[in-house]
């Protein structure tokens, strides 16, 4: 069975605070993404990673940078958090072999900043 | 750029009912995937369409390629309180790299008992 997973389901950090939130997946994939889901505006992008060592913006990196040292980790970095960056955060990974591949998307981390 | 708009925002069902929603989009999609997000979850692939006019069924569930190639249509027949959650419509975005989907803002499901 296909899994990714989130070091935390919910996470609470201060303001200022460099926050880590850590992807895994299991299925050999090349590509991973980073999304922030708020409510009314869907899943926006924030970076994505096509390979090892590689990743790219996406629609609002503003804030946060991305690490992939290993194929099956994808870890998202807010190096000072803000109160605009409470959000849910969703992890996903596709195969890479085409432009049309299924996501599969870890459970998600609510992260809330006070 | 490439949006997909998705519509209703929010519906608000009795038990039993039929629901449809649809996915609209200004550009061309060769591909429409379906996705639901149950409540504090992440979303899970229902669906995917590959060919303008396909019809394909899942359980309750029945998704249409529009014949435009610019929209969607899910359908979710007698609906059970499971059926709770956000639906997103989501398609390849051809302006970014290989494997990046767009996504629609979703449909929230709310079912009354």
């Amino acid at each position: 069975d296909v899994k990714v997973t989130q070091s935390s389901r919910y996470l609470v950090k201060r303001t200022g605070e460099k926050v880590f939130l850590e992807c895994v997946q299991d299925m050999d994939h090349e590509n991973m993404f980073w999304y922030r889901q708020d409510p009314g505006l869907g899943l926006r992008l924030i970076y994505f990673s096509y390979d090892v060592k590689m990743k790219e913006k996406g629609d609002i990196p503003e804030g946060y940078s991305v690490s992939r040292e290993k194929k099956e980790r994808f870890s998202l970095i807010l190096e000072s958090a803000s109160t605009n960056q409470t959000s849910m955060y969703l992890c996903a990974s596709s195969p890479g072999t085409s432009i049309t591949d299924e996501q599969f998307f870890g459970p998600g981390t609510r992260l809330t900043v006070l | 750029g490439q949006q997909l708009n998705q519509s209703p925002q929010s519906m608000f069902i009795q038990e039993g009912e039929d629901v449809s929603m649809n996915c609209t989009s200004s550009s061309i999609f060769n591909t429409w995937l379906w996705y639901k997000q149950d409540p504090g979850e992440g979303p899970v692939l229902l669906i995917a369409l590959y060919k303008a006019g396909e019809l394909t069924s899942n359980g309750r569930l029945t998704a249409q390629f529009g014949i435009t190639r610019k929209d969607s249509f899910l359908n979710i027949s007698a609906s059970i309180p499971s059926d709770v959650g956000i639906y997103f419509c989501a398609g390849p975005n051809y302006g970014g790299s290989q494997g990046n989907l767009i996504f629609g803002k979703g449909t929230k499901l709310s079912v009354k008992p």
